[in-house]
């Protein structure tokens, strides 16, 4: 069965703070999917990344960065710098690589970026 | 180019109701699914459809139907509402190939008392 865990419920830090965010994912699928989404506080699914299981590279947008190792089944999420609107649920999400590709959701890390 | 249409945005039903939740993309995608998100949760599959006329049981069907008469539309009913389907309802579409990508809708927040 496939699973992806947060273990972090909430953090909270001051601007300008580094901050990380894990996710440790389970899947028998030799082809699978990792994705980071972000809901603001109004609601809305924004689309942060998707790495393909095949690709290892690590991965820099911004301040945004993405830790993907397969040897521990994680792909954390790092935001440098961190800023107010930065505040949201950031959800990691797995898809399998068959047909259907629905994806399985972690239940989220609530992030507060206080000024 | 307008993406993944949800309708209404917001709904209050009274028990035993039942009503029709509206999903519409125009980017000709064969792939749709319907998704519930509960307060403090991350999503959960309702249904999904992999074409016109084809869709299946996804984690929670429960409570819910689906049909695919066309491409576009991805409409999900609600049989006899109860509180356990207050939840907001994401329906979202995606692409094919190796680098997929997924586009939601806006949600659509149902509560039913």
């Amino acid at each position: 069965a496939q699973k992806v865990t947060q273990a972090q419920t909430e953090i909270s830090v001051v601007e300008k703070e580094d901050v990380t965010l894990d996710c440790v994912y389970e899947t028998r699928d030799t082809t699978y999917y990792l994705f980071w989404y972000k809901q603001p506080p109004s609601g809305e699914l924004v689309f942060l990344i998707r790495r393909n299981s095949f690709d290892e590279q690590n991965e820099i947008s911004g301040r945004y960065s993405w830790n993907f190792q397969k040897s521990t089944s994680s792909f954390n999420f790092t935001i440098t710098a961190s800023q107010v609107v930065d505040s949201a649920v950031y959800f990691c999400a797995l898809s399998g690589g068959g047909n259907n590709r629905k994806l399985i959701w972690g239940l989220g890390t609530s992030l507060a970026v206080n000024p | 180019n307008a993406g993944v249409t949800q309708t209404p945005k917001f709904r209050i039903l009274k028990i035993g109701q039942s009503m029709t939740l509206q999903c519409t993309q125009d980017m000709n995608h064969n792939y749709m699914y319907w998704y519930r998100q509960d307060p403090g949760m991350g999503l959960k599959l309702i249904y999904y459809s992999v074409g016109a006329g084809i869709t299946d049981k996804g984690e929670v069907p429960n409570g819910y139907n689906v049909s695919r008469s066309t491409t576009e539309d991805f409409p999900l009913r609600l049989e006899l509402a109860a509180p356990s389907q207050t939840s907001v309802y994401f329906c979202a579409s995606r692409t094919q190939g190796v680098n997929y990508g997924y586009t939601f809708g806006s949600g659509t927040r149902l509560t039913v008392v």
